[in-house]
């Protein structure tokens, strides 16, 4: 089955560091971008990061630009988010998506997890 | 940075209706636009692509138009499974999302 799927959300202190993760199956990992978008709590989509398909390329959102590192294990089909000096805005659910090859939009989505920054 | 601003938010409606929501860009995106499903506790489900085109397996009374600044989302008889929150994104330049429309039950 071709799916998503995300882990690593919970609770995390403001100043503090998580790290997601996210796991894909059915399809050729490496043959496509993937990217980070979070939801905060009753609030829109939002998009976080992006990585190209070998990993050597990385572009940020301005709001978690020099906190948020994201990378990727090719060889593990997992994508990751690393995710330092937690503020309380940061607190949303996250979405590992993966790009169309060469189209720029997402057609493929994890069902999320949750991260709560708070003390 | 691009912003996409959709109306209306809330959108009641009956089973049968035609709905179109609109969505609008802060400057031309072409037509790199995307039109995404969201349930709650689902992660969204993409749509349409590139303006108007239909991705697979997406019933035909969902359609796209617009190109430049000026985009709708229109189904043509709401169905019981549409009732859901409606996200537009474009993607020409990084990606943004509009704050969303709420399909509700009238």
């Amino acid at each position: 089955e071709v799916q998503l799927v995300e882990s690593g959300g919970g609770l995390g202190q403001p100043g503090g560091s998580l790290r997601l993760s996210c796991a894909a199956s059915g399809f050729t990992f490496s043959s496509n971008w993937m990217h980070w978008v979070r939801q905060p709590p009753g609030k829109g989509l939002v998009w976080v990061s992006r990585i190209n398909s070998d990993g050597s390329s990385t572009t940020y959102a301005d709001s978690v630009k020099g906190r948020f590192t994201i990378s990727r294990d090719n060889a593990k089909n997992t994508l990751y988010l690393q995710m330092n000096s937690l503020r309380v805005e940061d607190t949303a659910v996250y979405y590992c998506a993966r790009e169309v090859a060469r189209g720029w939009y997402f057609d493929l989505w994890g069902r999320g997890t949750l991260v709560t920054v708070s003390s | 940075d691009i912003q996409m601003t959709q109306s209306p938010s809330t959108l009641s409606a009956s089973v049968g209706d035609r709905v179109t929501i609109t969505c609008r860009a802060s400057q031309s995106i072409s037509n790199w636009l995307a039109w995404y499903q969201q349930k709650p506790g689902k992660a969204p489900k993409l749509l349409i692509y590139k303006a108007s085109s239909l991705e697979s397996g997406v019933p035909s009374r969902f359609s796209g138009s617009g190109s430049g600044t000026e985009f709708t989302l229109t189904i043509s008889s709401l169905q019981p499974d549409d009732f859901a929150t409606y996200y537009c994104q474009q993607y020409n330049s990084y990606w943004t999302f509009g704050q969303g429309t709420k399909v509700e039950i009238k």
